[in-house]
This record gives structure tokens, C-alpha cells and sequence, in this order.
């Protein structure tokens, strides 16, 4: 079955610096990637996400790009504020509309 | 976007006792799933579940330990039978309206005394 790793584990940066996380994924056929924030006490939330099809997506300051060949993905964040400090989750998925996979999460820690 | 309400939020409960676990999603979807995230980990997958069929689940995981239901399109339930300390985790369920993003309700913090 699929199996996604994620690094780093913990980030530390200071505020208005750049974040980058990375994960690579092992089955050829998953072709949905989204990226989850998880602050304290509260569910995921999805931030952004990437579909096979295409190799970068950006939304204000957050990107994610894509790799298909090497099977990673990436997750930027650019001009980091103390409140992006949270774990943040990549997942795949063989098709919209199914499970799952989650990597093990990066705890980004933002000071001001 | 789809908001998904989860009951209770959080609860203690004794060893060899069940706790059932309530979804509601405010729009009809297809299938649902629930998630188990254990302090400081990962979301594992513990089943999908279909609404008029049986939930598939996840290896490592089985009906008897965790009973869905899965009565209509918005809502599931999920039971976490004859309790042990090593089932105190977050239980997540999550849906995909549209059969694109998938969405989260708030976790159900458990703890097993």
C-alpha cells in the first residue's frame, strides 16, 4: 500500500522567513496530494492541495509543488507569521473521493 | 467546504466500558471515514464506511473493537468497544462532499482510565 514520509519533523524559524516541507510517496498511482495545518485542540484543516496534472499550485503565501517522476511534494510557505506555527500534514490518495494517507506530521514553530 | 460536527469533544471513560462516537456532516456524501491520531502522531485510517454497507476496515483494525453504522448520508457513528488505556487518542471522522477535499470534524480527545 502507499506510504508517504514527511520531512522535517520540527521547524524552527523566525518570523518572515520561508518554511519548506517535504514528503515523497511510494505508489506510482496516487494522483491527489493535499497538505493539512492542525492547530492544538482542533481538527486538520486542509490549506492546499495538488492533483497530478500539475506541477505547482500557489495561493497567497503558501505553495505546494509537485514531482511526479521522483514521487515528492512540497510545501512552502513564504513570510512566515507567528500564527502559521502549527503541525502540518501531507497526505495522497489514488483518486479524490478516497482514503487518505497521511505523513507524520512537521511541528513548524514561528517566532516573532 | 463542509462543516462536520463530532460528539462528544472530549470524554474520560473506564477500562472495559464503550464510548460511541457521533458524525454529522452538513451535507449529504458518499462515503466517510474515521481516523485515529494518537498523542503527538499521524492520522491512521481505522475504516471507511458506505452509507447501506458494511465499513471496510483498515488492517490492524476490526468490527468487533470498532462498530460503524452508517445510516443515511450525513451522518456515522463510530464505537470504541470494551476499552483499554492504549485506545486514549483523537478520533477523527472526515467526509468529501463532492468527492474532492476532504474535510475534518473537531476530534473526539479520549482518554481511558
Amino acid at each position: 500500500g502507499e506510504n508517504v514520509e514527511q520531512h522535517p519533523s520540527t521547524l524552527s524559524v523566525q518570523e518572515g522567513d520561508s518554511a519548506v516541507i517535504k514528503c515523497t510517496y511510494s505508489d506510482s498511482a496516487s494522483n491527489y496530494f493535499p497538505w493539512y495545518k492542525q492547530e492544538l485542540g482542533k481538527g486538520p484543516q486542509l490549506i492546499i492541495d495538488i492533483r497530478s496534472n500539475v506541477g505547482e499550485k500557489k495561493d497567497q503565501r503558501i505553495a505546494v509543488t509537485l514531482n511526479k517522476t521522483a514521487k515528492h511534494f512540497s510545501l512552502h510557505i513564504t513570510e512566515t507569521q507567528p500564527e502559521d506555527s502549527a503541525v502540518y500534514f501531507c497526505a495522497a490518495s489514488k483518486e479524490a473521493g478516497t482514503a487518505l494517507i497521511f505523513g507524520k506530521g512537521t511541528t513548524l514553530s514561528v517566532s516573532s | 467546504s463542509a462543516v462536520i460536527s463530532q460528539k462528544p469533544s472530549r470524554d474520560i471513560c473506564q477500562r472495559g466500558t464503550s464510548l460511541t462516537i457521533q458524525c454529522q456532516v452538513d451535507s449529504q456524501v458518499t462515503m466517510m471515514f474515521w481516523y485515529r491520531q494518537q498523542p503527538g502522531q499521524s492520522l491512521t485510517l481505522i475504516a471507511t464506511a458506505n452509507q447501506g454497507s458494511e465499513a471496510t476496515y483498515e488492517s490492524g483494525f476490526v468490527i468487533d473493537k470498532f462498530p460503524i453504522s452508517r445510516p443515511n448520508l450525513t451522518f456515522s457513528t463510530l464505537t470504541v468497544s470494551n476499552m483499554s488505556p492504549e485506545d486514549s487518542s483523537i478520533y477523527l471522522c472526515s467526509a468529501m462532499p463532492g468527492r474532492t477535499e476532504a474535510f475534518f470534524g473537531q476530534g473526539t480527545r479520549l482518554t481511558v482510565v
